[in-house]
């Protein structure tokens, strides 16, 4: 069935440091492709999405590009903050019933 | 309010109690879901309802039962939860289920821990 994996956490930066964090997925036909962010006691927010091959999404600095060919969708900032430290879901729209298929998750921490 | 919103926070009970988690989205929505969230695992859907309909229900416990009295609310009864049902409980909403690309807007969650 359709899966999401993405790199496993925690990752840790220096604030203004590059972030990339990988997300890839196993999906039949053609899934729209999403991050969400979760802040700490908080649900998930709709970070960026895309909807078809060499889409851009992008949101807050973040950006992610789905590459069919590879099947990536990995997560881009090019100067992270401190208040980006949060846990970071790729996920794709593979579900029977629309659901949304999830990755464990990417925590990240941002130092001063 | 706006968005997704979910009541209770935060719930603790005992495995005996019989408690409801309750969820409303101010969206418009067609659709609502409820999801588990533990710790290490990626996030579970437990159900979705599509125009007060239930759709999915993937394998879920009997203690665990939904209900959808209208595309607004949705509620999640628990009854005799063993302690590793503790996680959070996130529910969502989207427009239509069954368009594809369309994203899923998520309430706060209700952390529940069973002693």
């Amino acid at each position: 069935g359709d899966s999401v994996t993405q790199m496993e956490g925690p990752v840790t930066l220096s604030e203004e440091a590059f972030l990339t964090i990988n997300c890839t997925y196993t999906a039949t036909g053609y899934p729209s492709l999403f991050w969400y962010v979760q802040y700490p006691g908080e649900g998930l927010q709709l970070l960026l999405k895309a909807t078809k091959a060499d889409d851009k999404g992008s949101n807050k600095g973040f950006e992610a590009t789905y590459r069919k060919e590879t099947t990536s969708f990995h997560l881009e900032k090019g100067s992270v903050q401190v208040s980006d430290s949060a846990v970071y879901f790729c996920a794709l729209s593979g579900g029977s019933q629309g659901n949304l298929i999830f990755g464990k998750g990417t925590k990240l921490s941002v130092k001063p | 309010e706006t968005g997704v919103t979910q009541t209770p926070r935060h719930l603790v009970m005992g495995m005996t109690n019989k408690k409801s988690l309750k969820c409303e989205q101010h969206l418009g929505h067609n659709a609502m879901y409820w999801y588990k969230q533990s710790a290490k695992k990626p996030l579970e859907l437990m159900f979705v309802y599509s125009l007060e309909e239930r759709v999915e229900n993937n394998s879920v416990p009997s203690r665990f039962s939904p209900e959808c009295p209208n595309s607004s609310h949705l509620f999640l009864h628990l009854h005799t939860l063993q302690p590793e049902d503790s996680a959070l409980y996130l529910c969502a909403s989207s427009q239509d289920p069954r368009a594809r690309g369309l994203e899923q807007y998520f309430g706060p969650g209700t952390r529940l821990t069973v002693t």
